[in-house]
């Protein structure tokens, strides 16, 4: 069973607009992180938040945790087309062990 | 790239067989994750190997089993294959020294039951 659920579970937009896609978990955590997948293949860290953090950010990604919500949101800023990919939040229970996966929110950026 | 491998690529296999499947972790880390990820979901935890021992263990049946070996590369072993174990496999490694203990997939190993 998947611990994470996003929304929406699909999202299509033009390059140069906002993704935001959101999170939900039903547990405590430890520390919830995003990865990107393309087409299928492997994951690829974005970036992780800690419990007792609110947000953060890496270039484009802006990530907001709100551990009383159980909900995390990942907003990529002015997409590429190469932002196409599925997206996954993925929670921690612990400081180290599964990761625990939603199902994913398929993004497709057209130019 | 992250310098995790898995082999093969693709595999193809017919209901009843088994598979084993292989991952070499990246340089210098002791821990090795498996995880299933069915067409259109996210990824399941199957098992965690720590310096040789499993040390952790998602929701699936004894006929999955595995292996890390001294330097720890590792090996997923699927027996009486069914149709359902059609699915992406993927291993992730890691060490516990590493900040939040964060772990590096590799690409992948799609395997189809037939």
């Amino acid at each position: 069973s998947q611990q994470g659920e996003e929304d929406p579970q699909a999202l299509s937009i033009q390059e140069g607009e906002n993704a935001t896609m959101n999170c939900s978990y039903k547990t405590s955590i430890n520390n919830l992180q995003w990865y990107r997948q393309n087409s299928g293949r492997g994951l690829v860290h974005l970036i992780l938040i800690r419990s007792n953090e609110r947000e953060k950010h890496s270039g484009r990604l802006r990530v907001t945790l709100d551990t009383s919500k159980k909900s995390s949101s990942l907003l990529i800023t002015a997409s590429r087309a190469a932002d196409t990919a599925s997206y996954f939040c993925a929670i921690r229970t612990d400081s180290w062990g599964k990761l625990q996966f939603g199902a994913g929110t398929q993004v497709v950026v057209t130019p | 790239e992250t310098g995790v491998t898995q082999s093969p690529t693709h595999l193809i296999k017919t209901r009843g067989q088994q598979v084993t499947l292989r991952c070499s972790s990246q340089s210098g880390h002791n821990t090795v994750s498996w995880y299933q990820q069915a067409l259109g979901q996210g990824p399941q935890f199957i098992f965690q190997y720590y310096r040789e021992e499993e040390n952790g263990r998602g929701n699936f049946p004894p006929r999955f089993s595995g292996l890390q070996f001294p330097n720890y590369s590792s090996e997923l072993n699927v027996n009486a294959l069914e149709l359902d174990d059609s699915a992406l496999y993927l291993c992730a490694s890691s060490h516990p020294s590493i900040l939040y203990n964060e772990q590096f997939f590799g690409p992948g190993t799609r395997l189809t039951v037939l």
